[in-house]
């Protein structure tokens, strides 16, 4: 069975781009959450989806946004880069969303590792 | 004040040696997670607790409910065990977003 993958491993943008991540969950998998990991803050919830709705959104700033697809993969975008949203973006997925994850295992994808210059 | 705070944030041991890192938090909790996390960046889950204690090969994890604490153990340590340890909870405070720890950076040297 495969994990969860997020593509590209590896982008650099520079400052007022915008960027686009992509996470597959594992099959079967409906719900998707971001997170956003840098030396300073650790990692934050950005936002999570199911059934391609958004269903929790994080304290981050309206150039973060997202969207799930039927397929349950899902996007995340960034826009009008920031040299501060330079940061390891992780997904994770689960079979169930929201408050029914109480005793659900965590399934991480590699992350993507955005440099912002 | 973090809800999740680590023990320590910063450990160097010498291949062999007992580990332990300690993890404490303030909210209700459903459950807690102990995730390790490579040099690569990919997080790797190691266990999920909501009471007592369980064990995978070397390594054992206990949570002590009333006193909000849990504790991730590495017996017989080896240098492919240096990663960072993040202790992450799930509670209905958060809706079940994971809430995580600061990390704990482990150094087995061999």
């Amino acid at each position: 069975k495969a994990g969860v993958t997020q593509t590209p491993r590896y982008l650099i943008k520079t400052r007022g781009q915008q960027v686009t991540l992509s996470c597959s969950p594992i099959s079967g998998h409906r719900s998707v959450s971001w997170y956003q990991q840098t030396p300073g803050q650790g990692l934050q919830f950005l936002f999570e989806y199911f059934s391609e709705t958004q269903r929790n959104k994080g304290n981050f700033p309206g150039r973060f946004s997202g969207r799930q697809f039927s397929n349950s993969r899902s996007e995340m975008n960034v826009s009008t880069l920031e040299l501060g949203d330079s940061a390891l973006y992780l997904c994770a997925s689960s079979l169930v969303w929201g408050t029914d994850r109480a005793n659900t295992e965590a399934f991480f994808g590699q992350g993507t590792r955005l440099t912002v210059v | 004040k973090n809800e999740v705070e680590q023990s320590p944030q910063n450990l160097t041991a010498q291949e062999g040696e007992f580990i332990t890192i300690n993890c404490s938090y303030s909210v209700g909790i459903s459950a807690l997670h102990w995730l390790q996390q490579h040099p690569g960046g990919g997080i790797v889950s190691l266990f999920m607790l909501s009471s007592g204690k369980k064990k995978h090969g070397r390594l054992i994890a206990t949570i002590n409910i009333q006193e909000k604490h849990s504790s991730l153990h590495i017996t017989a340590s080896h240098p492919r065990d240096s990663a960072v340890y993040i202790c992450a909870v799930r509670s209905d405070n958060y809706g079940q977003n994971f809430v995580f720890g600061p990390g704990t950076r482990l150094s087995v040297l061999p």
